[in-house]
């Protein structure tokens, strides 16, 4: 089945130090690629998509490129900020079935602490 | 920007007993999800819903669960008889349209079995 592998965490940066947090996926056909970021006691929220192979998806300074050569996505960010911190998750979207309703799989969540 | 909402934010329930979760999705989206978190473990699909009907379920959505929209706003979880295991953190979604759209979440309910 389909299933999503980020890198384990947590991750501790120092403020304004360059973010990578790795995904790899597994999917038959062509899903759609996501990162959401969860703030603590808040829900999970969109942080930025991508539809198609070479598609670069980007959000406040977030970036990610689905890269279907290497079934990959990787979260980056130039320069994080103390309010980055958050857990973040990769995502696919898919539908078991072929038809109707995508779900999406999720990865286990990368804990992101950015000291001052 | 409109949101959806999830109550109640924290359930504490003894072994056995029913429970309902609730959600109202974003008003003008059509297919609507139910998740749920494990402590320490992966975001989990359970059901989608469109149309007013089961679109796809998981393995782990068994005959405790049932979804069901009681009126056109709402949009519920039932668990019939919860076990300890289904100690979790249960988030809704909602999607415009299915395919490659985002969900949009909640914030999610904290379950607690006792």
């Amino acid at each position: 089945g389909d299933s999503v592998t980020q890198m384990e965490g947590p991750v501790t940066l120092s403020e304004e130090a360059f973010l990578t947090i790795n995904c790899t996926y597994t999917a038959t056909g062509y899903p759609s690629l996501f990162w959401y970021v969860q703030y603590p006691g808040e829900g999970l929220q969109l942080l930025l998509k991508a539809t198609k192979a070479d598609d670069k998806g980007s959000n406040k300074g977030f970036e990610a490129t689905y890269r279907k050569e290497t079934t990959s996505f990787h979260l980056e960010k130039g320069s994080v900020q103390v309010s980055d911190s958050a857990v973040y998750f990769c995502a696919l979207s898919a539908s078991f079935s072929g038809a109707g309703s995508y779900q999406l799989t999720f990865g286990k969540g990368t804990k992101l602490s950015v000291i001052p | 920007e409109p949101e959806v909402t999830q109550t109640p934010s924290h359930q504490v329930t003894q072994m056995g007993q029913e429970v309902i979760l609730r959600c109202v999705p974003i008003s003008n989206h059509l297919y609507f999800y139910w998740y749920r978190q494990i402590l320490g473990q992966k975001v989990e699909f359970l059901v989608s819903f469109y149309n007013n009907e089961i679109s796809e379920k998981s393995e782990i959505f068994d005959d405790q669960f049932s979804v069901e929209r009681p009126d056109g706003s709402n949009f519920t979880l039932k668990i019939r008889s919860t076990k300890l295991e289904d100690s979790a953190m249960y988030f809704c979604a909602s999607s415009e349209i299915s395919g490659g759209q985002p969900q949009h979440f909640g914030d999610g309910t904290r379950l607690s079995i006792l």
